[in-house]
């Protein structure tokens, strides 16, 4: 079974622009969640969708944007893009039931020049 | 500030013996944890949890043990293997019913474990 993709694997943006992320959970998983992490530190929790409702949101700014599709795919949306984004971007997906463990993308590295 | 935190940045070990990487949280409300393994370039990879109504929980080679009075849950390798070399998360969350909450991971900084032969 495929496990969660992600695209693009690398990008390189200019401040002030924005960018899309996109995500494809293992089949079957109805959750998928967006995390941030930068050199040195674990990942930190940005969105969460399940079943296409948002149910949780991480401390990020409102430059930060996400949804997620009837295929339950999804897409994360950075605006504005200022240096401090540069990071990992992962994806990770569940079957969004009790004590699921989350299974991650192998992630988008951003850099904001 | 920290919830979940690894004191230890880096660990060594000798091929077959055993590893044990340590993980303190601060939250009382977490009660589903589970450890994760990231090599570089790829994601984290998911190797084991524990509910909080359990202390032990074994696969194969790992074991993940919880004391909650203490607030502090460990890894064991046992026998460590080269292949076992790279960083460890330890990650809690609380699971609840909803699962907005469950997805929700706080993780610690990791622990970059290096296995010789």
């Amino acid at each position: 079974d495929a496990g969660v993709t992600q695209s693009p694997t690398h990008l390189i943006k200019t401040r002030g622009q924005q960018v899309t992320l996109r995500c494809s959970p293992i089949s079957g998983h109805k959750s998928v969640s967006w995390y941030q992490q930068v050199l040195g530190q674990g990942p930190q929790f940005i969105f969460q969708y399940y079943e296409k409702e948002e149910r949780g949101r991480g401390n990020f700014p409102d430059r930060f944007s996400a949804r997620q599709f009837p295929n339950y795919s999804s897409e994360l949306n950075v605006n504005a893009l200022l240096l401090g984004d540069s990071a990992l971007y992962l994806c990770a997906s569940s079957r969004g039931v009790y004590n699921s463990p989350l299974h991650f993308g192998n992630g988008t590295r951003l850099t904001v020049t | 500030d920290q919830q979940v935190k690894q004191n230890s940045p880096s660990l060594s070990v000798q091929e077959g013996r055993i590893s044990i990487l340590n993980c303190d949280y601060t939250n009382s409300m977490f009660d589903y944890f589970l450890w994760y393994k990231k090599y570089p370039a790829e994601g984290p990879t998911f190797l084991i949890s524990i509910s909080s109504i359990k202390d032990k929980n074994e696969d194969g080679r790992f074991t993940v043990f919880l004391n909650k009075s203490a607030k502090h849950l460990s890894l064991h390798i046992v026998p460590s293997q080269p292949g076992d070399s790279a960083v460890y998360f330890c990650a809690a969350s609380r699971a609840g019913g909803d699962t907005g909450t469950a997805s929700k991971l706080t993780f610690g900084t990791g622990t970059r474990l290096q296995v010789t032969l």
